[in-house]
């Protein structure tokens, strides 16, 4: 059965306090690693998608890393209004198709001017 | 595009009714999803069609659910009859590959 676990479970920083999400995962082959972002009473938006080790992809202050059994999401200078949940998901290789992600619980972010 | 549009937005009704949860995709897409959301339990894939075909309904968690896509542009949820256990909030998605849009979801109160 495919997990991801995301710690820590709430991270409260200083506006301008740079810090790291993790997502560790267990999957029967990775056809994808998913970084959503979700803003209260709203559906998760999507972030970026990994696809192998050592990728690395960026948006604004955020950088999403992979290895081959975590992933990072760092937040460099962080702003109040990247406050939100964080998500991470998985993708199995197995299957075709669309597959279903698999989520973690996320990480609840608060970025205090 | 107007994204993925759910209805209602909330919905609060008693313990045994018959509830009814609806969705229209994103116009286009042609994989359609039903994830429900609670504290304890995070995101939980219920079901996902694709091409109008449900594919996977292992997450279903009892014969209580069932799920329809009649179409391409809509799809409906339903909970009969319902438990004060399946109050959550249940997301539908659609995809056209393998970024996944969501709705704005449905807040379910079962009392």
């Amino acid at each position: 059965e495919d997990q991801v676990t995301q710690s820590p479970e709430a991270l409260r920083l200083q506006e301008g306090e740079s810090s790291s999400l993790n997502c560790s995962y267990t999957v029967s082959g990775l056809r994808g690693l998913f970084w959503y972002r979700q803003d209260p009473g709203k559906g998760p938006e999507f972030l970026f998608t990994l696809y192998s080790a050592g990728e690395e992809k960026e948006k604004e202050r955020l950088k999403a890393t992979l290895t081959k059994k975590e992933s990072f999401l760092h937040i460099t200078a962080p702003k109040p209004e990247d406050s939100a949940t964080y998500l991470c998901a998985v993708q199995a290789s197995s299957g075709g198709g669309a597959d279903g992600l698999t989520f973690g619980k996320g990480t609840h972010l608060i970025i205090q001017p | 595009d107007a994204g993925v549009i759910q209805s209602p937005r909330h919905e609060v009704t008693e313990m045994g009714q018959e509830v009814t949860l609806r969705c229209k995709p994103i116009s286009g897409h042609n994989s359609l999803f039903w994830y429900r959301q609670t504290m304890m339990r995070g995101l939980e894939l219920l079901i996902y069609f694709n091409n109008n075909v449900p594919i996977d309904d292992s997450g279903m968690p009892e014969d209580r659910f069932s799920a329809k896509m009649p179409n391409a542009s809509f799809s409906t949820l339903k909970i009969q009859p319902s438990e004060p256990r399946d109050s959550a909030v249940y997301f539908c998605a659609s995809s056209w590959g393998e970024k996944l849009f969501f709705g704005s979801g449905t807040q379910l109160s079962v009392l």
